[in-house]
């Protein structure tokens, strides 16, 4: 079983729509939470924390529920530039080396 | 952008060769992590180093090695290169070493092509 586990779409929407990614985690232990966004062909960026009692960013909202070790990111009102794969992420062990999920692969639609 | 510069931006080798892949950490930055992002997949921890010292290891076999100056930048090497080295590969610099949960900044990445 994967550490984290995602749908790896793609997800395929029009400009306007509102999303759900969802993700699950495997380790209880896992500390930090986190979803990134990668562009074809570049970096992963941060997109933003993820945190128990939810966080909002704009027209983006994370939740973590860690009694079911599961994550999730809801776009409202989608724009075309949101076109991107996202990452779901936790951090484990002493390093807090980042664990990334596959990505989930959003395009969005004019 | 981050700050984090890699080089080179994409290699092509064959099978057996070696590879040397370079990263510059943020300016502050003693932190240095290696992932490897195959395509369609998410990037895996290779190591991290923390002081020019190896901080933790993922799941890479040996031929995998690294380094770190102290003006923190890093190498990443890669022996007897197969196929399967075919990636893209990222480092990613942090202010202090799995002591906290500091945010990691990644760099563009050299894309390496195995032949």
């Amino acid at each position: 079983r994967k550490e984290v586990e995602q749908d790896p779409g793609p997800f395929n929407v029009p400009e306007g729509a509102t999303v759900a990614f969802n993700c699950t985690y495997s380790n209880s232990a896992s500390q930090s939470f986190f979803w990134y966004r990668q562009d074809c062909r570049k970096e992963p960026k941060l997109l933003m924390s993820v945190y128990s009692s939810g966080n909002e960013d704009g027209r983006f909202t994370a939740q973590l529920n860690r009694a079911s070790q599961y994550i999730s990111l809801l776009i409202r009102d989608s724009k075309l530039s949101d076109s991107a794969t996202y990452l779901c992420v936790v951090t484990g062990g002493a390093t807090n080396k980042l664990i990334f999920g596959t990505g989930t692969l959003l395009a969005v639609q004019p | 952008e981050t700050g984090v510069t890699q080089s080179p931006t994409h290699l092509i080798k064959t099978r057996g060769q070696q590879v040397t892949l370079r990263c510059s950490s943020q300016s502050g930055h003693n932190t240095v992590s290696w992932y490897q992002q195959a395509l369609g997949q998410g990037p895996q921890f290779i190591f991290q180093y923390y002081r020019e010292e190896e901080n933790g290891r993922g799941n890479f076999p040996p031929r995998f090695s690294g380094l770190q100056f102290p003006n923190y930048s890093s190498e990443l090497n890669v022996n007897a290169l197969e196929l399967d080295d075919s990636a893209l590969y990222l480092c990613a610099s942090s202010p202090r070493g799995g002591a906290g949960q500091e945010t990691q900044y990644f760099g563009p990445g050299t894309r390496l092509l195995v032949l």
